[in-house]
């Protein structure tokens, strides 16, 4: 198993769907990330859960929804997308809440196109 | 603000050749640090090193080595003898008062 697992790997869905993506990390970290990473830009930081509690939102559309049930599994829910939306949208988790050292764990990412 | 500029977008060489990836990056903090991560064609970004703002000594992982010049805000990295493996992209990453930027990346391609 590895330290963080991304379901599903890709996604397509039409402007009016509702999907979910799913994250979850086996290595006991308190802090779990969602990144947004299109192509030639900079990876974008979208929302950060601390022993749950959503800490950061950076300006992200309502159309995307965060829910972190517990410090092992974050969501993040989709409807009515845009074809800009389409991007490779990355989960990572950390020990601590971003502690200027930490290093971050990623999962492989879903791809995700908006039709 | 801070910033990561990696100037490279994509970088092609032939296998065993050596290949430089470029990081210049922009903070006001005096104390930060500097992270490199690779993400294969499987997508997770994997991380490669850590080096703090007070620590100037390059560092050398194998193939791997990577220079750190406060006087130039540079933090490149260096692939030695490259090999088909190495093709990915790389990020380098600047954080600062629990602020973590990242630059676009640069796609390598190492052919056989």
């Amino acid at each position: 198993e590895t330290g963080v697992t991304q379901t599903p790997r890709h996604l397509v869905m039409g402007m009016t769907n509702k999907k979910s993506l799913k994250c979850e990390q086996h290595l006991g970290h308190n802090a779990m990330y969602w990144y947004k990473q299109s192509a030639k830009k900079p990876l974008e930081l979208m929302f950060v859960y601390n022993f749950k509690e959503q800490t950061e939102n950076n300006s992200v559309p309502s159309r995307f929804s965060p829910e972190c049930p517990n410090s092992s599994h974050l969501f993040l829910h989709l409807h009515t997308l845009q074809p800009e939306d389409s991007a490779l949208y990355l989960c990572a988790s950390s020990q601590d809440l971003r502690e200027t050292n930490e290093k971050l764990f990623f999962g492989s990412g879903t791809q995700l196109s908006v039709l | 603000a801070q910033k990561v500029t990696q100037a490279q977008t994509e970088i092609s060489v032939v296998e065993k050749e050596d290949v430089t990836l470029d990081c210049v990056y922009e903070t006001r903090d005096t104390t930060y640090y500097l992270f490199w991560y690779k993400q294969p064609p499987s997508g997770e970004l994997v991380f490669l090193i850590r080096r703090n703002s007070f620590d100037e000594q390059n560092e050398i992982s194998g193939r791997y080595s990577w220079n750190f010049q406060k006087s130039t805000s540079s933090f490149n990295f260096t692939i030695t003898a490259s090999q088909v493996v190495d093709s990915a992209v790389y990020f380098c990453a600047l954080s600062a008062s629990n602020d973590m930027r990242f630059g676009a990346g640069t796609r390598l391609t190492v052919k056989p």
